[in-house]
C-alpha cells in the first residue's frame, strides 16, 4: 500500500460526459500528479500541483482539467468525454515539488475510466 | 528531451531463471534512475532507485546500477518466481519533477 489514495476504482461512462477522479496524496506529501495510461500512448504525465498551485504541466488536453485543495486532496475533471480517453489514470504523490536526489514518486492503484 | 528505452517483451521465462531487462536513458544533466512495477490488477509500485552514477538501487532480490557511461539502468534478478510476472517500467526524473518513463517489458514467468 503506497498510500495514495484513490476513488473510483472504476467507473463506466458515455461519450459526451464528465466525470471527476478524485485522489489523496500520502501523508505529509505536497505534490500531486496525475498520469494517464492507456495502451497505445503508455504511461504520460498530465499535471502536477504543489501545494496547491500548479507546477508542470503535460499532455493533458484542453478537455481536462485539475486542481488541488487546501487538504491537498486533488481532483482530475475530465469533460466531452470521447471513447479514446478511456485508460487508467493515476495519481501520484511526494514530498518535494522539485527534483532532488531522487525525488520519489509514489502511485495510486489508479482508476479505470472506461467510456462507451 | 528525455527519453526512457526499455526492451520489448514479452520476456518468458522458467522459474529460478536469470533476469535482465534493459534499460537506457536520454537526458539532460544528472537524472535520478526508477524501476517500477505493474502486478497484473493493481497500480505502479516503485521497486527500486539510483540517484547518482555507479549506485546500485536493490529490492526483493532486484538489482540495477546507473551506469552514466553507458547510460543505461538495466534491472537484474538472479533467479525469477511466478509472482514476478509483471510489467516492469524504466523510468527518470532531471531538473524537472515528473518522471519520463519508458514503455513497459511485460515479464511472464512459468513454473
Amino acid at each position: 500500500d503506497s498510500g495514495v489514495t484513490q476513488t473510483p476504482k472504476h467507473l463506466i461512462t458515455a461519450t459526451g460526459q464528465r466525470v471527476t477522479l478524485r485522489c489523496s496524496p500520502r501523508s505529509g506529501d505536497l505534490s500531486v500528479y496525475w498520469y494517464q495510461q492507456s495502451l497505445d500512448q503508455g504511461l504520460q504525465f498530465l499535471i502536477q500541483y504543489y501545494n496547491g498551485e500548479e507546477r508542470a504541466k503535460g499532455n493533458i488536453l484542453e478537455r481536462f482539467s485539475a486542481q488541488q485543495f487546501p487538504d491537498l486532496h486533488s481532483e482530475l475533471n475530465l469533460s466531452s468525454l470521447e471513447l479514446g480517453d478511456s485508460a487508467l489514470y493515476f495519481c501520484a504523490s511526494s514530498v518535494a515539488g522539485t527534483t532532488s536526489s531522487g525525488n520519489t514518486i509514489y502511485f495510486g492503484e489508479g482508476s479505470w475510466l472506461t467510456v462507451v | 528531451g528525455d527519453s526512457v528505452t526499455q526492451m520489448e517483451g514479452p520476456v518468458t521465462l522458467s522459474e529460478e531463471a536469470f533476469l535482465t531487462i534493459n534499460c537506457t536513458y536520454t537526458a539532460t544533466g544528472y537524472p535520478s534512475l526508477f524501476w517500477y512495477v505493474q502486478y497484473p490488477g493493481e497500480g505502479l509500485q516503485l521497486l527500486l532507485k539510483a540517484t547518482k552514477a555507479d549506485d546500485k538501487g536493490s529490492n526483493k532480490g532486484f538489482e540495477a546500477t546507473y551506469r552514466k557511461e553507458t547510460t543505461s539502468f538495466h534491472l537484474e534478478k538472479g533467479s525469477v518466481q511466478v509472482s514476478d510476472s509483471a510489467v516492469y517500467f524504466c523510468a527518470l526524473n532531471s531538473g524537472y519533477s515528473t518522471l519520463t518513463f519508458g514503455k513497459g517489458t511485460m515479464l511472464l514467468v512459468s513454473p
